[in-house]
């Protein structure tokens, strides 16, 4: 079994819409969630960090967590050509600041 | 200017070379981590190291060699052990906050001749 899995893409939407990425973990004792964002050759940059369950806002974006059913999500809204990108889910589930990452949803927004 | 460095940008390698990859930060992070990204797939840990001198095995070190003996550099050397180099290799660092969040480097790609 993975220990991270994300929803399986390529995920299209048309602009202005909301793109929604789901994202789950198998360690009941993870601590942190990260969402990166990776443009086609470039490396991941991190776009949202959650710690807490219940939704964060920052921007056009929301995390939501959930560690009861192990599941944390990121809501793109108002979906933009330049969100077309490969997003990575990361979770940290020790004490030696080490990241576990998803295969990565990439996300196609339509003009 | 804050950040983390790789170079080179692009390294072409014959079969049977050992090469290395340099990453250097100034962002005074104790930790760093190479991670290697395949076309279509997540990132593998490679190595890490958490402190100056000391580093350990991350789930795919074999054929790979690291040293730590500055806080600010964590060369990767890729040899001739390493069966398919072919891949984009990512240096990340981590304050070891509390937020815990891990900033990468713009990566090498590598390709073996």
């Amino acid at each position: 079994q993975k220990e991270v899995e994300q929803n399986s893409g390529p995920l299209s939407v048309p602009e202005g819409a909301i793109a929604s990425l789901n994202c789950t973990y198998s360690d009941r004792v993870s601590q942190s969630f990260f969402w990166y964002r990776q443009y086609s050759g470039k490396s991941p940059e991190l776009i949202m960090s959650i710690y807490s369950n219940g939704d964060k806002e920052d921007g056009r974006f929301t995390a939501q967590l959930n560690k009861a059913s192990q599941y944390v999500s990121l809501l793109i809204r108002d979906s933009q050509p330049s969100d077309s990108a490969t997003y990575l889910c990361a979770v940290n589930s020790g004490n030696d600041y080490k990241l576990s990452f998803g295969a990565g949803t990439t996300v196609t927004v339509r003009a | 200017d804050g950040g983390i460095t790789q170079s080179p940008k692009y390294l072409f390698r014959k079969e049977g070379q050992n090469v290395t990859l340099s990453c250097e930060q100034n962002l005074n992070h104790d930790a760093m981590y190479w991670y290697r990204q395949d076309p279509g797939q997540g990132l593998r840990l490679i190595y890490y190291s958490q402190i100056v001198n000391d580093f350990q095995k991350g789930d795919i070190a074999e054929g790979y060699s690291v040293s730590r003996e500055k806080k600010e550099s964590f060369p990767l050397t890729v040899t001739s052990a390493q069966k398919n180099p072919t891949a984009f290799y990512l240096c990340a660092t981590n304050g070891r906050g509390p937020s815990n969040e891990q900033f990468f480097g713009p990566g090498t790609r590598l390709t073996v001749l």
